[in-house]
């Protein structure tokens, strides 16, 4: 089976740095997602990670250690539109099925 | 433009009713799925599909169906048997399986709402 774990809720100020971080066990690893949803609204593909190391994307950078079942998200610059949940997701080798976890709820305050 | 349409945005159901949520995608992918998600929950796998003609369950498929008879296409239908369709629900889709570079992509969503 599969386990991903992400903290419930954060709070940031605007203007700062925040990192999300997502544990996870699976049976077979084949890549993991962060999608930013907003409330009410669809996820939105933010970055994928398939091997180690860390991915820059303008303010948003993810991070993955294979070796330890862990990935972070980096938002920078904070601004208020990044409050949002924030959704890490692995892809099991083989499948085509791609687990959530419940979300991290981000909010920025000024 | 090329994207997932989901319809409709808000639909209510009474007890004891099948309702129909349509997903139609022109990115000629493979691939199409279908998630629920309820409050302070994680996105969870009803149903997907790898081809036409095919389909596969997921972890919380009782009480829904699905068809694929055109690659394009993938209704679900929530019947009465599902106790609890109150929910968020979203269609997605994929180039292919697990590989690098077949990143999964939402529709906008139907909320389902029992009345």
């Amino acid at each position: 089976g599969q386990n991903i774990d992400q903290p419930t809720e954060m709070t940031a100020t605007e203007g700062a740095i925040v990192q999300i971080n997502c544990t996870y066990q699976t049976s077979g690893f084949n890549g993991l997602f962060w999608y930013q949803q907003h409330a009410g609204e669809a996820p939105t593909f933010l970055s994928y990670n398939v091997l180690d190391g860390l991915e820059e994307k303008g303010r948003f950078s993810s991070f993955l250690s294979r070796s330890k079942g862990y990935s972070y998200l980096l938002l920078k610059e904070l601004q208020m539109k990044d409050s949002a949940s924030y959704l890490c997701a692995v892809w099991r080798a083989g499948s085509y099925q791609l687990t959530f976890g419940k979300g991290t709820k981000l909010s920025v305050i000024p | 433009d090329g994207g997932i349409t989901q319809s409709p945005k808000y639909l209510f159901r009474k007890e004891g009713q099948n309702v129909t949520l349509s997903c139609e995608q022109n990115l000629n992918h493979d691939a199409m799925y279908w998630y629920r998600q309820d409050p302070g929950q994680g996105l969870r796998l009803i149903y997907y599909s790898q081809i036409v003609n095919d389909f596969q369950k997921g972890d919380i498929a009782e009480g829904y169906s699905v068809s694929r008879e055109k690659k394009e296409s993938f209704p679900l239908t929530v019947t009465s048997a599902q106790k609890n369709p109150t929910a968020f629900y979203l269609c997605a889709s994929s180039a292919g399986q697990a590989l690098s570079g077949n990143t999964i992509y939402f529709g906008e969503g139907s909320w389902l709402t029992v009345v």
